[in-house]
């Protein structure tokens, strides 16, 4: 089966720019997560989407970050304007459903973004 | 709130030295527990999960990972490590929800042939 797609692999911005990055699961999957990994650190659950519906967003910074997943399907995730902490790699992952978490889920390769 | 701590950042090992990489996590309830393994350029990739029965749990390229519930711990094993490997690896559990994956800080192996 394929992967967890996402893109761009890599993006450099300068502080107060936007920035967007996207995500398609792996097909049928019906919940969505994006994780944030900054330099050093474990992956940080930023929002999960269960088909369109957002299950849990209490991470996300609000001001600046946002996403969506209008279809049930591909989801964007949106930081206007950046700072230089936003630094990070992005992670989309995807699991079959709600109540097969704990069978892990599969990630994509994620999207490496630098604030300059 | 579960957390997950990673006791060890980075580990250095020769080729077919034994490897145990500790984690602790936080709550006391039922756990489901999990090991994630990143290779250099590769995305994260699943090494091996608990969620009950046999305590002790093998995944794949020979790790293995014990649950032992009274000392919060589910460390990871390999009895002999290669050069490939040198990965870092992350531990998590499934959060009081059920829904999502907290993550340890990982830790870093390094391993020299």
């Amino acid at each position: 089966e394929a992967g967890v797609a996402q893109s761009p692999r890599y993006k450099i911005i300068e502080k107060r720019q936007s920035v967007a990055f996207w995500c398609n699961p792996i097909s049928g999957h019906a919940t969505l997560y994006w994780y944030q990994q900054i330099l050093g650190q474990g992956p940080k659950l930023l929002i999960q989407f269960q088909n369109n519906g957002v299950v849990d967003d209490s991470q996300l910074p609000k001001d600046r970050f946002s996403a969506e997943r209008l279809k049930g399907v591909d989801s964007t995730l949106k930081i206007q304007p950046a700072k230089l902490e936003d630094s990070a790699v992005y992670l989309c992952a995807s699991s079959l459903d709600l109540d097969r978490v704990n069978y892990g889920y599969t990630f994509g390769s994620g999207t490496r973004l630098t604030v300059v | 709130a579960q957390s997950v701590s990673q006791h060890n950042h980075h580990v250095i090992l020769s080729e077919a030295a034994s490897l145990e990489l500790g984690c602790n996590y936080s709550y006391g309830g039922t756990v489901n527990l999990f090991w994630y393994v990143q290779y250099p350029g590769q995305h994260l990739q699943l090494l091996l999960k608990y969620f009950s029965g046999d305590p002790l749990v093998k995944g794949i390229k020979g790790f293995e990972a014990e649950f032992i519930k009274s000392k919060f711990s589910f460390n990871l094993r390999k009895p002999s490590v290669q050069w490939s490997d040198t990965a870092e690896y992350f531990c998590a559990v499934i959060n009081q929800a059920g829904t999502a994956l907290i993550f340890g800080k990982g830790t870093t192996l390094s391993v020299s042939s």
